[in-house]
């Protein structure tokens, strides 16, 4: 069974301190990692796809990363405005049909 | 809008009546998924739909839950005799193309959040 971990559940910042957040899987092959940003009461906002280790995207002050074993999203100078839930997903080969499981997301809180 | 649309975005309803949710996807998007977010469950697949057909009906969690999709297009799940664990929000997302052999990213709506009383 796929299985998707974040850590830490919850972080919070001072307004310019970077940090990272983890997103460990297990899955019999990888198809992708996704990463979402959602925001209270709305839906999560799709921000990256990783298809393969060694991979980076970047937007803006988030960059992620992806190896074998777990993917990175990293927050360089963050502002309040990056305060939300962060989720990561993967789907796999053995995933019928391109679902996503899903991680229980990163409660992230930056201070002003 | 350019964005999955979901209605209503609240619903609150007496235990064991029948509630419709309602999807309306990002033109062109042929695959449609529905999920369910609840507090300490995380987000949980439902089911999937290519076109019309359903292949992939493996999350519906009981035979309460139905889904059907038209045309293409709009996407509605039924949940009858609803009971107090159904609350929860409903998200709907959709995607350029599913399959077996999909990676594409999927774009959710903002969910319908259902109270069962």
């Amino acid at each position: 069974e796929d299985q998707v971990t974040q850590s830490p559940e919850a972080l919070r910042l001072q307004e310019g301190e970077s940090s990272s957040l983890n997103c460990s899987y297990t899955v019999s092959g990888l198809r992708g990692l996704f990463w979402y940003r959602q925001d209270p009461g709305k839906g999560p906002e799709f921000l990256f796809t990783l298809y393969s280790a060694g991979e980076e995207k970047e937007k803006e002050r988030l960059k992620a990363t992806l190896t074998k074993k777990e993917s990175f999203l990293h927050i360089t100078a963050p502002k309040p405005e990056d305060s939300a839930t962060y989720l990561c997903a993967v789907q796999a080969p053995g995933t019928s049909y391109g679902k996503l499981t899903f991680g229980q997301g990163t409660i992230l809180t930056v201070h002003p | 809008g350019a964005g999955v649309s979901q209605s209503p975005s609240n619903k609150v309803t007496e235990k064991g009546k029948d509630v419709e949710l309602r999807c309306d996807p990002i033109s062109g998007h042929t695959a449609l998924y529905w999920y369910r977010q609840s507090l300490g469950q995380g987000l949980e697949f439902l089911i999937y739909f290519q076109g019309n057909s359903a292949p992939d009906k493996s999350g519906l969690p009981s035979d309460r839950f139905s889904a059907e999709r038209t045309g293409g297009s709009v996407s509605t799940l039924t949940i009858q005799r609803t009971q107090q664990e159904d609350s929860a929000v409903y998200l709907c997302a959709s995607s350029r193309n599913g399959g077996r052999g999909s990676n594409q990213p999927q774009h959710f709506g903002d969910g319908t959040r259902l109270s069962i009383l």
